[in-house]
C-alpha cells in the first residue's frame, strides 16, 4: 500500500523558514518523480514543486521560485521542501504527492500538513 | 500559464441523478487532463487521467471525456458518497495548474 506521511508543519513568522518532510513507503521511491501541492484554507489546489526521480532536476511555479527548494533522499525514501522567506499567502495545507509514471498528474497524496505564516 | 476554468462552481443534485462538471483550458492541452475528488476533510484522490482513463478502484459510474480545450466529468447514478469537491488539472505544460473546483452537494 502506498503511503506518504508528511511532517514539519506549524506556525511560523513572516520572513522565517520551515522545512517539511515526507516519508514514502509501499512503492519503489526512486522510480518516481515527486511533488508538493498546497491548498490554502477553503481554497483550491496549487502545485508548488516537483523533482525528478534521480533528484537531478527541479521545477517550481513563479509564486515560490527562489524561496522554496524541493529535494529528496532516495536512500531514506524521503522528500523534503525547504521554505524560506515565508509570506502570509504561503499559509496552506501542504500535500506530498507522487507524480504519475506516464504524465504529470498526482496519483497518490499524503494526509497533508498545515503551515501557518503569521506574526 | 494555462488557465483552467471549471463550471459550475457548485452543484446540487439528487440521489440517482446524472451530473456533469465542465473544465475549460485556455489553450489546447491534448487530453492531458486529470480529475480529482476531495471528500470533506480528506486529501484529494485521483479519479481520471488522460481525460478518460479511470484510475484503479474508481467506480465505473465516473467517466471523463473531451479533447482540445473542453473536458467534462460525468457521474452517473449519484451516490451519497460522491458529495465532494471535484478539481480538474492540466498536465500538458508547467506550471501544472488546477481548476477552481466544483462543490457537489445532495439536494
Amino acid at each position: 500500500e502506498v503511503q506518504l506521511v508528511e511532517t514539519g508543519g506549524g506556525l511560523v513568522q513572516p520572513g522565517r523558514s520551515l522545512k517539511l518532510s515526507c516519508v514514502a513507503s509501499g512503492f519503489t521511491f526512486n522510480n518516481y518523480w515527486m511533488s508538493w501541492t498546497r491548498q490554502a484554507p477553503g481554497k483550491g489546489l496549487e502545485w508548488v514543486a516537483s523533482i525528478t526521480n534521480s533528484g537531478g532536476s527541479t521545477y517550481y511555479p513563479d509564486s515560490v521560485k527562489g524561496r522554496f527548494t524541493i529535494s529528496r533522499d532516495n536512500a531514506q525514501n524521503t522528500l523534503y521542501l525547504q521554505m524560506n522567506s515565508l509570506r502570509s499567502e504561503d499559509t496552506a495545507t501542504y500535500y506530498c504527492t507522487r507524480v504519475g509514471i506516464r504524465a504529470h498528474y498526482f496519483d497518490y497524496w499524503g494526509q497533508g500538513v498545515m503551515v501557518t505564516v503569521s506574526s | 500559464d494555462i488557465q483552467m476554468t471549471q463550471s459550475p462552481a457548485s452543484l446540487s443534485a439528487s440521489l440517482g441523478e446524472t451530473v456533469t462538471i465542465e473544465c475549460l483550458a485556455s489553450e489546447d492541452i491534448y487530453s492531458n487532463l486529470a480529475w480529482y475528488q476531495q471528500k470533506p476533510g480528506k486529501s484529494p484522490q485521483l479519479l481520471i487521467y488522460y481525460a478518460n482513463s479511470l484510475n484503479d478502484g474508481v467506480p465505473s459510474r465516473f467517466s471523463g471525456s473531451g479533447s482540445g480545450t473542453q473536458y467534462s466529468l460525468k457521474i452517473n447514478s449519484l451516490q451519497s458518497e460522491d458529495v465532494s469537491i471535484y478539481f480538474c488539472q492540466q498536465n500538458y505544460d508547467s506550471p501544472w495548474t488546477f481548476g477552481g473546483g466544483t462543490k457537489l452537494e445532495l439536494k
